[in-house]
């Protein structure tokens, strides 16, 4: 019974390409979460998706940053025009639903830009 | 929306002995709080979590407690071991939405 499955792990980008961050939540799990981490600090929320559907995007930038999560396949992470100030790990967490349930979280992917 | 404040940000105890983090959150609607452990390099690992409908849950050595009435929760470790070593992040959340975290504490058990 596979976890949240992130990938890629580590992610180098240079300055102005785009990153893609992928993240498969655990089997029988329709909702997933984005969270941002850097070094020293917490996690941020940043958005929170059910297939086909944005629930809550208050902690995405407004610019660059863009999620989905289709009927099919993982739920993607995308930041166009990379800057310095992205490098942080991005965790993806899933959970059954919207109830009071538990959201189990990735490994992260570790993006770097240069 | 959610704030959660967690303290203190750093704890050094030795080992065997016991362990406390506390967070409060504003808002009276959260009826979740789960905490989470994670080690250097890896995602965070929830540990154990409180619904608002009970006061106190325990797994072991480890234990939580939750007033609703002052909006604050706490992680009790006891026996605390070298391999409680980690940085623990409690967080908070209604139905609907998602967890809201503190900024964590980074626990150094030393031998």
């Amino acid at each position: 019974n596979a976890g949240v499955m992130q990938n890629p792990r580590h992610l180098v980008r240079r300055r102005g390409q785009e990153a893609r961050l992928r993240c498969s939540p655990m089997k029988g799990h329709s909702h997933v979460y984005w969270y941002r981490q850097l070094p020293e600090e917490g996690l941020k929320f940043m958005v929170y998706l059910q297939k086909e559907n944005i629930i809550d995007e208050s902690g995405m930038p407004k610019e660059r940053f863009s999620a989905e999560f289709p009927k099919e396949g993982p739920s993607i992470l995308r930041i166009q025009q990379v800057v310095r100030g992205d490098s942080a790990a991005y965790f993806c967490a899933s959970s059954p639903g919207q109830g009071l349930t538990e959201a189990f979280f990735g490994q992260g992917t570790r993006l770097t830009v240069v | 929306g959610e704030n959660v404040e967690q303290h203190p940000s750093t704890l050094s105890v030795q080992e065997g002995d016991s362990a406390v983090i506390k967070c409060t959150y504003s808002d009276s609607a959260s009826n979740y709080f789960p905490w989470y452990k994670q080690e250097l390099g890896k995602g965070p690992q929830l540990i154990i979590d409180i619904r608002s409908n009970v006061g106190e849950k325990k797994d072991q050595r480890i234990a939580v407690t939750l007033n609703k009435t002052a909006k604050h929760f706490s992680l009790h470790i006891t026996e605390t071991q070298p391999e409680d070593s980690a940085v623990y992040f409690c967080a908070a959340r209604k139905a609907g939405t998602a967890l809201i975290f503190g900024k964590g504490t980074t626990l150094s058990v030393s031998s």
